[in-house]
């Protein structure tokens, strides 16, 4: 079945460090790919999304590429900030139809924590 | 952007209790809602997919008659946890898909203690 590995965390940086956590997948077919972010005591929100190869998802400085050869969709933001402190799931979606279309499957989450 | 309302945010009871959480979405029709159970400092694990006006289709090692699931409208699914008992305690989070559309709109999750 579909998998999405994320690297170990917790990861801990100073703010305007570089952030990169990696994220593969195994899938059948050719998934969308999600990175959301969780707040403590939150649910979860969309950061960004790729849904073919080569596509590169962006938002609020976070960026991630969708990468067939690799399988890989790895996250990463030039300068963190302390609001970034958060735990990020790589996430993909199946789209190969039946009753459980669009379901996603998480990643185990990465914590990240920013010291100013 | 879409918004999904899930309602208790918090909710603490006495072991035997049936308790109820509802998910809605507030601007967007539902034609799929998603349970997902989140236990500290772990991942999301999919319970079941509630397809609108049909059964939910629960996944592997769910109970059915424990997770109780109804999606009678396009906007909204409520999950029933019944004779809910200390394990049972979790962090619950539904989703929300409009038909045919990603990605998933997330409510803001239930925090199930029971005593």
């Amino acid at each position: 079945g579909d998998s999405v590995t994320q690297m170990e965390g917790p990861v801990t940086l100073s703010e305007e460090a570089f952030l990169t956590i990696n994220c593969t997948y195994t899938a059948t077919g050719y998934p969308s790919l999600f990175w959301y972010v969780q707040y403590p005591g939150e649910g979860l929100q969309l950061l960004l999304k790729a849904t073919k190869a080569d596509d590169k998802g962006s938002n609020k400085g976070f960026e991630a590429t969708y990468r067939k050869e690799t399988t890989s969709f790895h996250l990463e933001k030039g300068s963190v900030q302390v609001s970034d402190s958060a735990v990020y799931f790589c996430a993909l979606s199946d789209l190969t139809g039946g009753t459980s279309y669009g379901k996603l499957t998480f990643g185990q989450g990465t914590i990240l924590t920013v010291h100013p | 952007g879409a918004v999904v309302s899930q309602h208790p945010s918090w909710v603490i009871c006495k072991s035997g209790t049936s308790v109820k959480i509802e998910c809605r979405s507030l601007d967007f029709q539902a034609t799929t809602m998603f349970w997902y159970r989140q236990f500290p400092k772990q991942s999301l694990m999919l319970m079941a997919t509630s397809n609108e006006g049909s059964k939910a289709t629960y996944e592997q090692g769910v109970e059915k008659d424990k997770f109780l699931i109804n999606h009678a409208s396009l906007t909204l699914s409520t999950l029933t946890v019944t004779s809910a008992h200390p394990e049972d305690s979790s962090f619950y989070i539904c989703s929300a898909r409009n038909r045919g559309r990603q990605p998933q709109h997330f409510g803001d999750g239930t925090r199930l203690s029971i005593l």
